[in-house]
């Protein structure tokens, strides 16, 4: 079974430009995650999607930040624009049980340095 | 914010020996799930511990739950250099689906 597909691995942007992440989820997982990981921390949740709708987006900053989930199956991530306080690792996550013992899987995440 | 604190922030022991970790949270949960994350990776999941449960056993990883002290330890039986890694506590908050996560501790085995 493929795991949890991230790309870019790696991004180096200026500030004030725009950058986006992409995700492609475990086949037949409905739930999909955004987390931002801070050197040193644990992740932090950005989004929760069940199937394409956007049902925890309490803590992704809406004026610069964006999320979508075609067809309840890929996702991308935006941010425009960048700040330097962006940089981060942004880990993409799915799940299939719904509920709240749900496992989540992790892709490898994207790094995002902005200069 | 993070829910969870992990103690000790960082741990190095020699292979063969056991590590022990903890993690404390400040509300009511759910259930308490471990992960691993070896370095530039994602997490790995370990093992859920329900709130109702107070023990419980994989492989080499016991894991307890004390949820009148809102803490959770991992312990990691004869480790071996391939257990180097970070390991978060992530709960969710009783009535939630959100899974918060803690500060992690960055565990070193030396071979």
């Amino acid at each position: 079974e493929a795991g949890v597909v991230q790309s870019p691995r790696y991004k180096i942007i200026e500030k004030k430009q725009p950058v986006a992440f992409w995700c492609n989820p475990i086949s037949g997982h409905n739930t999909l995650y955004w987390y931002r990981q801070n050197l040193g921390q644990g992740p932090e949740l950005l989004i929760r999607y069940e199937n394409e709708e956007a049902v925890d987006d309490s803590q992704l900053p809406k004026d610069r930040f964006s999320a979508e989930r075609l067809k309840g199956v890929d996702s991308t991530l935006k941010i425009q624009p960048a700040e330097l306080g962006d940089s981060a690792v942004y880990l993409c996550a799915s799940g299939k049980d719904r509920g709240r013992r749900e496992t989540q899987y992790f892709g490898p995440g994207t790094r995002l340095l902005v200069l | 914010s993070q829910q969870g604190e992990e103690d000790p922030q960082a741990l190095s022991i020699q292979e063969g020996e056991n590590a022990t970790m903890n993690c404390s949270y400040k509300t009511s949960i759910n259930n308490l799930q471990w992960y691993r994350q070896n370095s530039g990776r994602g997490l790995v999941h370990l093992i859920l511990i329900r709130s109702n449960e107070r023990e419980k056993h994989s492989g080499r990883l016991r894991v307890t739950l004390d949820t009148s002290k809102k803490s959770s330890s991992l312990l990691i039986t004869a480790s071996r250099a391939a257990d180097t890694a970070s390991y978060f506590c992530a709960t969710t908050a009783s009535g939630t689906y959100k899974y918060i996560f803690g500060t992690g501790t960055r565990l070193k085995v030396l071979a």
